[in-house]
């Protein structure tokens, strides 16, 4: 099955500065590939997604892209708030029914 | 959040005992499944129901079983509780018509003593 990487485990950034989390996946039939927000004690939540027939998506302070060659996805959040601070987790889907996480990043944003 | 529920949200069981929870849904989704999140692992996959009485195992299925008998209801059982199982159990769903990603319940804190 997919195997999905996320790097790093963990990252602190001083408020305002950007954050970047890496995701790596192995299938080459992998084309939908969201991203989550977990806060502590809470549910995952969907914050952004991309499939493969895009490059880019931005909606507000945060944006996904994709390297489809290289096989590798990337979540930017700018000007981090400390309501930023949360758990990350990048999926794949082949199937389009069934992800596949990476082990998260937990991101803590320093006021 | 797609009418996706939990049962129970906190169970403390002991080794050996037979567990079952509870996910449930309101909104007729065909796709429904269980995950188990741990340090260090993140969400890993255990089972999951694309309709009625229509099962598959995911990665991390063994010691574990699921039932589908209506659309609503998806049931993961521990048959006999270990330390190891000790986790978050989150289900979730698929929301096909919006083709988007998971939905995922409030999640279960398994902790097995």
């Amino acid at each position: 099955g997919e195997n999905v990487e996320q790097h790093p485990s963990t990252l602190s950034v001083q408020e305002g500065d950007s954050a970047v989390i890496k995701c790596t996946y192995s299938d080459s039939a992998s084309n939908y590939f969201p991203w989550y927000k977990q806060e502590l004690g809470k549910r995952p939540q969907l914050i952004i997604d991309i499939r493969s027939n895009v490059g880019e998506k931005k909606d507000q302070r945060i944006a996904v892209t994709l390297n489809k060659t290289a096989k590798h996805f990337s979540l930017h959040i700018t000007e981090t708030q400390p309501e930023d601070s949360a758990v990350y987790f990048c999926a794949a889907s082949p199937t389009g029914n069934q992800f596949y996480f990476g082990t998260g990043t937990s991101l803590t944003v320093i006021p | 959040d797609a009418g996706i529920t939990q049962s129970p949200r906190h169970k403390v069981t002991e080794t050996g005992t037979p567990v079952t929870l509870r996910c449930h849904q309101t909104e007729n989704h065909r796709y429904m499944y269980w995950y188990r999140q741990d340090p260090g692992h993140g969400l890993r996959l255990i089972h999951y129901s694309y309709g009625v009485k229509d099962t598959d195992k995911g990665e991390v299925s063994d010691g574990y079983s699921v039932s589908r008998s209506k659309t609503e209801d998806f049931l993961l059982t521990l048959e006999s509780a270990t330390s190891s199982q000790t986790s978050v159990y989150f289900c979730a769903i698929l929301e096909v018509n919006r083709d988007s990603g998971y939905t995922f319940g409030s999640g279960t804190r398994l902790t097995v003593v």
